[in-house]
C-alpha cells in the first residue's frame, strides 16, 4: 500500500527564514505533485516534478524530487506572511490516476 | 476563467436526504475525479471517470455514486448523508490516466449536514 508522509505537520516561521518541507513515499513513483491550500478553499497546484532530480522553483518556493530515496522536499526561502497555507504533496499512485496526499503542513509565517 | 467549476460553493442538506454536488469542466478531459477532504484531513479520491468508465476506490461506501452524462459534466450523488458525511468535496480533472501531468481542482463544494 502507497503511503504518502510530510513532515513537519505544522510549522511557524518567522519573516525572512528558510525552512524545508519533506515528503517521503513508501513505493516506487516518478510522479509527485505539490499542491497548496488556503483555509476553506481548494488546491492550487504548485509543482509536477516528473522525473529523478527534477527540481523547480516559483518565487520563494523550490521543489526537488529524488525518487530513489523516494523523498521530495519543498524549500521556502526568505519566507512572507502571504506563504501561510497548508502544502500537501501527493504521489500518483499508478496508471489509475490515483492521487495519494501526504496529511499536509500547515505552515504559519509571522512577522 | 474558472476550468472546473463546482457548484454549489456551499450545500447545507438534512440528514438522510440525498443531495447532488455538481463539477463542470471547460477543458475537455478525460479524466474527472471526485475527493473528499474532511477537516484537517488530506483529500480522499473516492471514484473517478475516465470517459465515460467509472472507477471506484475500494473503500468508497456505497452512499456515494457519480454520474457522467457528457465530456463535460460529472456529479456527485449522496443517497443519505450522514453526519459523517460532512466535508469539502473536491472535483479533480486530468488530460490522460497514463500522462498525469497536472490535476486541475475545482473550488470544492462544503457540504453540511444537519
Amino acid at each position: 500500500e502507497l503511503k504518502v508522509e510530510q513532515n513537519p505537520l505544522f510549522l511557524s516561521m518567522q519573516e525572512g527564514k528558510n525552512y524545508t518541507i519533506y515528503c517521503n513515499y513508501s513505493t516506487t513513483s516518478d510522479r509527485l505533485y505539490w499542491y497548496r491550500q488556503d483555509p476553506g478553499k481548494s488546491l492550487e497546484s504548485l509543482f509536477v516534478l516528473l522525473s529523478n532530480g527534477a527540481v523547480k522553483q516559483e518565487g520563494r518556493l523550490m521543489a526537488s524530487l529524488d525518487t530513489k530515496a523516494r523523498l521530495s522536499t519543498l524549500h521556502i526561502t526568505a519566507a512572507v506572511h502571504d506563504l501561510s497555507a497548508t502544502y500537501f504533496c501527493a504521489v500518483d499512485k499508478g496508471s489509475q490516476g490515483n492521487l495519494i496526499f501526504g496529511k499536509g503542513t500547515k505552515l504559519s509565517v509571522k512577522p | 476563467d474558472a476550468m472546473v467549476i463546482q457548484n454549489p460553493r456551499y450545500q447545507v442538506t438534512q440528514f438522510g436526504k440525498p443531495v447532488t454536488l455538481s463539477c463542470s469542466q471547460t477543458l475537455n478531459h478525460n479524466v474527472m475525479y471526485w475527493y473528499q477532504q474532511k477537516s484537517s484531513q488530506a483529500p480522499k479520491l473516492l471514484f473517478h471517470y475516465y470517459d465515460k468508465d467509472f472507477n471506484n476506490e475500494a473503500d468508497t461506501p456505497d452512499n456515494f455514486q457519480s454520474r457522467r452524462p457528457n465530456t463535460s459534466f460529472c456529479f456527485l450523488d449522496i443517497r443519505s448523508p450522514g453526519l459523517g458525511d460532512a466535508a469539502m468535496y473536491l472535483c479533480a480533472t486530468s488530460r490522460d490516466l497514463n500522462r498525469v501531468t497536472e490535476a486541475f481542482f475545482g473550488q470544492g463544494t462544503r457540504l453540511t449536514v444537519v
